[in-house]
């Protein structure tokens, strides 16, 4: 059955190093979502895309985080360098805009020590 | 900053009770959603209801909204221990941008 599929689920990494989080959306989904959750902040929106094209990343720490739609299949999320405090679950979701739901994938559960 | 604010934040009920949970939330939306999420999962659609509905279910879930008072209800009728996660309310404002908005989130544990 059709399902958003995150990779890997679980990162350990040291403090400084690049991490890439991969998401593939349901196929003919157009918009894409990035979620960090913690407990202290909950569920944050870093980025959306529709059509591939990045709508708001208002989100995500620039200096650090992007985030990319190399194709339909395919998106990223990067955090160069990491720091302790990027540890978190780092959900993407994939739905239609527009007042549908977002289907959501297991996430990556990242430890930067 | 979060849309949307659950209560109560923790919630603790035995199996058979229904279960309320409330949100809050602070701009005009074009719809509200509901999901559940068990622990070290993703969260999961439950249901949706848009800026023009006052109540909806399914199965055994009820959900109202009040666009007055911006808040939103969700109840589970006769619980049961497969109930027990966290369940958040997402809303789509109206800003055109299609984007979801979660809220604190609402623990719930249905004791067998």
């Amino acid at each position: 059955d059709a399902r958003v599929t995150q990779t890997p689920r679980h990162k350990v990494t040291e403090m400084g190093q690049e991490v890439t989080m991969r998401c593939q959306p349901i196929l003919g989904h157009n918009t894409v979502f990035w979620y960090r959750q913690t407990m202290m902040q909950g569920l944050e929106l870093l980025a959306y895309f529709r059509n591939r094209a990045p709508l708001d990343d208002s989100g995500m720490p620039k200096d650090r985080f992007s985030a990319e739609m190399p194709d339909a299949t395919l998106a990223t999320l990067k955090i160069q360098p990491s720091e302790p405090r990027d540890s978190a679950v780092y959900f993407c979701a994939s739905g239609f805009p527009g007042g549908t739901e977002a289907f959501f994938g297991q996430g990556t559960r990242l430890t930067v020590v | 900053s979060q849309q949307g604010e659950e209560d109560p934040q923790a919630l603790s009920i035995q199996e058979g009770e229904n279960a309320t949970m409330n949100c809050s939330y602070k701009t005009s939306i074009n719809n509200l959603q509901w999901y559940r999420q068990n622990s070290g999962r993703g969260l999961v659609h439950l249901i949706l209801i848009r800026s023009n509905e006052r109540e909806k279910h399914s199965g055994r879930l009820r959900v109202t909204l009040d666009t007055s008072k911006k808040s939103s209800s969700l109840l589970i009728t006769a619980s049961r221990a497969a109930d027990t996660a966290s369940y958040f309310c997402a809303t789509d404002t109206t800003s055109g941008t299609y984007k979801y908005i979660f809220g604190t989130g609402t623990r719930l544990k249905v004791l067998a």
